[in-house]
């Protein structure tokens, strides 16, 4: 079946404009999450939503970024008035997450959207 | 605050060794840990999910095994091959539903 799917694949913004970025998830996977990966680092945790509820935010890292899932499904990552420090990959992940199987429960990443911020 | 890190941060061998990567974290308290490849430009690839109660995970000519107790993971390549090449990224699951990352091996096999 069809995988984690992210776009654009590439984006690049002015400062101070505003981003959206989209993440179609595996059909019937619970859990959504959003990762944040700069240059030469591992992906670090935004944000996570089980169905359309948003369920940990901790690893926002200010209030200009915001994520929404409204019907449980595809889920945007919006970020506002963008600076250069969120040049970034960003990575969307999904995990069936059964109840009672949370914990073993693997989560499949997207190809991840490129945002470069000049 | 869980930390990971993964030695050596960049590896080359020629084709048809074997290699181990290392992963160590610094809160035993996990529910789990994964290997994960990823190629250039490209998403993650999970490799290997090994639950807090298990020793180790088998695939192919991949092995992890884990050791809870002290905070390590290690992650066994049998004859390396070019297509091998790849960065390798451990990752921890705490209480949370949320990964933490090392930051990865860049692994080189030269043909």
């Amino acid at each position: 079946g069809a995988g984690v799917s992210q776009s654009p694949r590439y984006k690049v913004a002015k400062r101070g404009q505003d981003v959206a970025l989209r993440c179609d998830p595996i059909s019937g996977h619970v859990s959504l999450f959003w990762y944040q990966q700069a240059l030469g680092q591992g992906p670090e945790f935004l944000t996570y939503f089980q169905n359309e509820a948003q369920l940990d935010k901790s690893g926002l890292p200010s209030d200009r970024f915001f994520a929404e899932r409204p019907e449980g499904s595809v889920s945007t990552l919006k970020i506002q008035r963008t600076q250069q420090e969120d040049s970034a990959v960003y990575l969307c992940a999904s995990s069936l997450d059964r109840q009672g199987r949370g914990a073993q429960e693997t989560q499949y990443f997207g190809p991840g959207t490129r945002l470069l911020v000049l | 605050k869980q930390e990971v890190t993964q030695i050596p941060a960049a590896l080359s061998v020629p084709e048809g060794e074997n290699l181990v990567l290392n992963c160590s974290f610094t809160d035993s308290a996990i529910y789990n840990l994964q290997w994960f490849r990823q190629d250039p430009g490209k998403g993650l690839t999970s490799l290997l999910l090994i639950q807090s109660s298990q020793r180790e995970q088998t695939s192919g000519r991949l092995n992890a095994s884990l050791d809870k107790s002290s905070g390590r993971s290690t992650l066994y390549i049998a004859a390396s091959q070019p297509g091998d090449s790849a960065t390798y990224l451990c990752a921890v699951r705490g209480g949370s539903e949320k990964l933490v990352f090392g930051k990865g091996t860049k692994l080189t096999v030269n043909p």
